[in-house]
C-alpha cells in the first residue's frame, strides 16, 4: 500500500521563485492536511482539507497556497520562496466518516525537505 | 485555539521506564494522541486514549490522562534503544490536529 506520497523529497530553491510540494493518498481519506516542521516548532499547520472543493487555513498559512480538486491529491504552493519558508514539510491524511474507523488518526507522508537560499 | 506543550528532552537508560509529559488546553478533544517520529521518517501513531478514559495499556507503552489537570503521559517501561525517536503529543480542536513540540527520547546503553 502506497499511503501518502509526497515529492519532491529535497528541493533548493532561491528566494523569490516558486514551486508547489506534491501529495497524493490512496486511502480514500476526506481530510488531508499540511504541516511544516522546525526544530523546536513542533509541527504546525499550514492549511487543511475536510474534503474536495474544501479548504482552510491552519495556524501558519502566510505565503502558501492549496487547492483539492479531487480527493486524492492535495498539493501546497509556495508563491514567493523565502528563506523563512526553509523547512521539512509533511502531507497527512485521516479518515472522517462514521463508525469505529474514524479515530482522527493522520497517516504521514515521509516528508519534503525544503531549503531556500 | 488548543496549545500543546512538552519537554524537549529526554535522556534514559535502557532498560529503565520512560514517562513523557505533555500539557493541553482545550479540554473538548475526543481524543489525545501520541505519535513517534524516527529520524528522516514521517509521525506514526504510537497509541490514543479517548477523552473519557483514565489510563490506556498497550504492551509496554501506558497513556494516563488527566482531564481536571489537563496532563497526559506516555510511560514506556523496559525502554529499549529501538525506542529512541520523537515522541509528540497531539490534541483536535474542531477538523484541526495540533501537535505539541515533540520530546526527544534519547535511550543510552
Amino acid at each position: 500500500n502506497a499511503g501518502v506520497t509526497q515529492t519532491p523529497k529535497f528541493q533548493v530553491l532561491k528566494t523569490g521563485q516558486s514551486m508547489t510540494l506534491q501529495c497524493a493518498q490512496d486511502m480514500n481519506h476526506e481530510y488531508m492536511s499540511w504541516y511544516r516542521q522546525d526544530p523546536g516548532m513542533g509541527l504546525r499547520l499550514i492549511h487543511y482539507s475536510v474534503g474536495a472543493g474544501i479548504t482552510d487555513q491552519g495556524e501558519v498559512p502566510n505565503g502558501y497556497n492549496v487547492s483539492r480538486s479531487t480527493t486524492e491529491d492535495f498539493p501546497l504552493r509556495l508563491l514567493s520562496a523565502a528563506p523563512s519558508q526553509t523547512s521539512v514539510y509533511f502531507c497527512a491524511s485521516s479518515y472522517r466518516g462514521r463508525g469505529l474507523k474514524n479515530t482522527g488518526e493522520l497517516f504521514f507522508g515521509e516528508g519534503s525537505r525544503l531549503t531556500v537560499l | 485555539g488548543e496549545d500543546v506543550e512538552q519537554s524537549l528532552f529526554l535522556s534514559v537508560r535502557e532498560g529503565d521506564s520512560s514517562v513523557i509529559n505533555c500539557t493541553y488546553t482545550d479540554s473538548s478533544s475526543t481524543y489525545l494522541y501520541w505519535y513517534k517520529q524516527e529520524p528522516g521518517a514521517g509521525l506514526q501513531l504510537l497509541t490514543y486514549i479517548f477523552s473519557n478514559m483514565d489510563m490506556k495499556q498497550d504492551q509496554r507503552l501506558t497513556v494516563l490522562l488527566n482531564k481536571k489537570d489537563k496532563h497526559l503521559s506516555l510511560r514506556i517501561a523496559d525502554t529499549q534503544t529501538g525506542d529512541s525517536a520523537i515522541y509528540f503529543c497531539a490534541g483536535t480542536a474542531t477538523d484541526k490536529l495540533i501537535f505539541g513540540t515533540g520530546t526527544r527520547l534519547q535511550v543510552f546503553p
